[in-house]
């Protein structure tokens, strides 16, 4: 069974700070979505990611991900307050070197982020 | 282009009671899914189907039923509404790609099992 496990759960940040979600997860896939959440809302697409080694970034957000270590990060720098959001990520197991996607994610927990003044 | 479309957005049912939540998606899209979030845990797959005529089960199946007669609707039923029944749906779409593909969700659908 695939897990994806997200840290921290919970993030209270200061505007200007830097920070990073961690997405661990237990398959081989080489294919992670990072997707936000505003309360109340539908899940907006943030990035995919489709091999090891892949980066993106948009705006003050870049993800990475490392199939080696089944790991992929999310990096906030320079933290604002409209970044307030939950953020998952989620991961799509259709196994190492590629292979067709049905679009059936498992996700992680989600990590609450909060950006104070 | 309306994306992928859920109704109702809120519904109050009585336990026992059952309903169908209406999915429809005007992109062509082969793959269809239903997820359900609870707090603390992120969205979990219920179901989700290839094309038209093929469904399968996800990780929590057991109280909805599905059908895919077309394309573009994948509707999901409630067959005997229960209170761990209540959530937050979300209906998605996607098509084909090696080459990677993004997901559309819907808006989602509050439900509320008295």
């Amino acid at each position: 069974e695939l897990k994806v496990e997200q840290n921290p759960l919970f993030l209270s940040m200061q505007e200007g700070k830097n920070y990073t979600i961690y997405c661990n997860y237990s398959t081989t896939s080489d294919r992670l979505y990072w997707y936000r959440q505003d309360p109340g809302k539908s899940l907006e697409s943030l990035f995919v990611l489709l091999s090891n080694g892949a980066v993106k970034q948009e705006g003050r957000l870049m993800a990475s991900l490392d199939t080696k270590a089944r790991l992929s990060t999310l990096h906030i720098t320079a933290a604002v307050h409209d970044l307030s959001a939950t953020y998952f990520c989620a991961v799509d197991d259709i196994g190492p070197a590629g292979g067709t996607s049905y679009g059936k994610l498992t996700f992680g927990q989600g990590t609450i982020l909060t950006v104070h003044p | 282009n309306a994306g992928v479309t859920q109704t109702p957005k809120f519904q109050v049912l009585k336990t026992g009671q059952s309903m169908t939540l209406q999915c429809a998606q005007d992109m062509n899209h082969e793959y269809m899914s239903w997820y359900r979030q609870d707090p603390g845990m992120g969205l979990r797959l219920i179901h989700y189907s290839v094309g038209a005529g093929i469904t399968d089960q996800g990780e929590v199946p057991n109280g909805y039923n599905v059908s895919r007669s077309t394309t573009e609707d994948f509707p999901l039923r409630l067959l005997s509404a229960a209170p761990s029944q209540t959530s937050v749906y979300f209906c998605a779409s996607s098509r084909t790609g090696l080459s990677g593909n993004t997901i559309y969700f819907g808006e989602g659908s509050w439900l509320t099992v008295v």
